[in-house]
């Protein structure tokens, strides 16, 4: 009874290919996130989806494309990978809060190494 | 646009030690703030969380209060375990946004 979900947890490939990480939460929530974590484990916003509707959309390469089948599911494809890449990447899901004051429930997180 | 300021350690404590991280925050208006806890390879944990102005967040006996007039989200716990050797997170959200993160503290605790 997992409430975030992230598939795979390690992910090992190299430059160029193309990658999707998954992402369910069986929560019942309405938006959710994904966050990455380099290498010295600043963490940073990349998109954010309320309804199966983008909301947020940092500053982030166009190579990097966020689909959300339906209001459990928000998944993360990567094409072109680069060596900066690597990263460890976070699933997480809350509410919709108009206040800002709801928790995020995070994945366990993807572990991206791009040789 | 927002962003969270956190000592970024490490920081290295005895056990039962007393315990500050200070954060001060910058926000176009009125944020709510989290401290998140991250366990060596597992996820992010919310540890505790303000909403407004003079809240206190407790939990598992560390503190923070949300003090608008300094800016600042500082956390404390009175006693130190080795169970608490983690990376803690500040951070805050505005409305609908994501959250915005410090750059966390990496807290050891010796036995």
């Amino acid at each position: 009874d997992t409430a975030v979900s992230q598939t795979p947890k390690y992910l090992v490939t190299q430059m160029g290919n193309d990658k999707s990480i998954k992402c369910e939460q069986n929560l019942g929530h309405d938006t959710m996130y994904w966050y990455k974590q380099d290498s010295k484990k600043f963490l940073k916003i990349m998109f954010s989806y309320n309804n199966k509707e983008l909301i947020i959309n940092e500053t982030v390469p166009n190579r990097f494309s966020p689909k959300s089948p339906d209001k459990a599911h928000l998944n993360l494809h990567i094409n072109s990978l680069e060596l900066g890449d690597s990263a460890v990447y976070f699933c997480a899901s809350s509410h919709t809060s108009t206040s800002g004051g709801n928790e995020q429930f995070f994945g366990p997180g993807t572990r991206l190494t791009v040789l | 646009g927002d962003s969270v300021t956190q000592m970024e350690g490490p920081v290295t404590l005895s056990e039962e030690a007393f315990l500050t991280i200070n954060c001060t925050y910058t926000a176009t208006g009125y944020p709510s703030l989290f401290w998140y806890v991250q366990y060596p390879g597992e996820g992010l944990q919310l540890l505790l969380k303000a909403t407004k102005a003079d809240d206190k967040g407790s939990n598992k006996g560390f503190e923070a209060t949300y003090r608008k007039e300094t800016t600042s989200f500082h956390l404390e716990k009175g006693s130190v375990q080795v169970s608490d050797s983690a990376v803690y997170f500040c951070a805050l959200s505005e409305g609908a946004d994501g959250l915005t993160f410090g750059k966390g503290t990496h807290l050891i605790i010796q036995p």
